[in-house]
């Protein structure tokens, strides 16, 4: 039973750059949430997303940030012209409906250079 | 605006004895609360949680408790052992929220459990 799984696990992007971050939920799940934890902080909630549709983007930076979730393939998340701030660890989530605990995947480790 | 803290950054315990971790929170609308436990380099794992209609939830060693007048929940492990050494992370979900997975986290305490 494969957890949440996230790729790459490390990324390292020079400014200016495009990030693409992909999380596989749980076989099942079909409700996808993206954190992000800035060093020495707690995890911000970004995104929630179900199959193709976007629920609720209210964490989400109002530019440069962008997250899908299609009906066949991973979730993605992808930061374009990444900047120095966006150096993070981004966790996924995913839960099988919208009441229950949701299960985090190891994160991918972004940095910017 | 840091609607769920954790105001002790670290915490040390002896093997054996309890280790209490504290949270407070600010908005009245949480009403589900959970505790993850979270190693380096790993994604954060669920340990316990408890709705805001209970004052009281155990598993095993772990037992929360919620105040809800005084807005706090702590997180008690007994007896601590090395091995529960982790970033200990208080989550709340606010009960106007769609799902669940939204948590607002508290910032974190880091435990460490000698032996």
């Amino acid at each position: 039973n494969a957890g949440v799984m996230q790729n790459p696990r490390h990324l390292v992007r020079r400014r200016g750059q495009e990030a693409r971050l992909r999380c596989s939920p749980v076989k099942g799940h079909s409700h996808v949430y993206w954190y992000r934890q800035l060093p020495e902080e707690g995890l911000k909630f970004m995104v929630y997303l179900q199959k193709e549709n976007i629920i609720d983007e209210s964490g989400m930076p109002k530019e440069r940030f962008s997250a899908e979730f299609p009906k066949e393939g991973p979730s993605i998340l992808r930061i374009q012209q990444v900047v120095r701030g966006d150096s993070a660890a981004y966790f996924c989530a995913s839960s099988p409906v919208g009441n229950t605990e949701a299960f985090f995947g190891q994160g991918t480790r972004l940095t910017v250079v | 605006d840091q609607q769920v803290k954790q105001n002790s950054p670290s915490l040390s315990v002896q093997e054996g004895r309890i280790s209490i971790l504290n949270c407070d929170y600010t908005n009245s609308m949480f009403d589900y609360f959970l505790w993850y436990k979270k190693y380096p380099a790993e994604g954060p794992t669920f340990l316990i949680s408890i709705s805001s209609i209970k004052d009281k939830n155990e598993d095993g060693r772990f037992t929360v408790f919620l105040n809800k007048s005084a807005k706090h929940l702590s997180l008690h492990i007994v007896p601590s052992q090395p091995g529960d050494s982790a970033v200990y992370f208080c989550a709340a979900r606010d009960e106007g929220g769609t799902s669940y997975g939204k948590l607002t986290f508290g910032q974190g305490t880091i435990l460490t459990v000698h032996p």
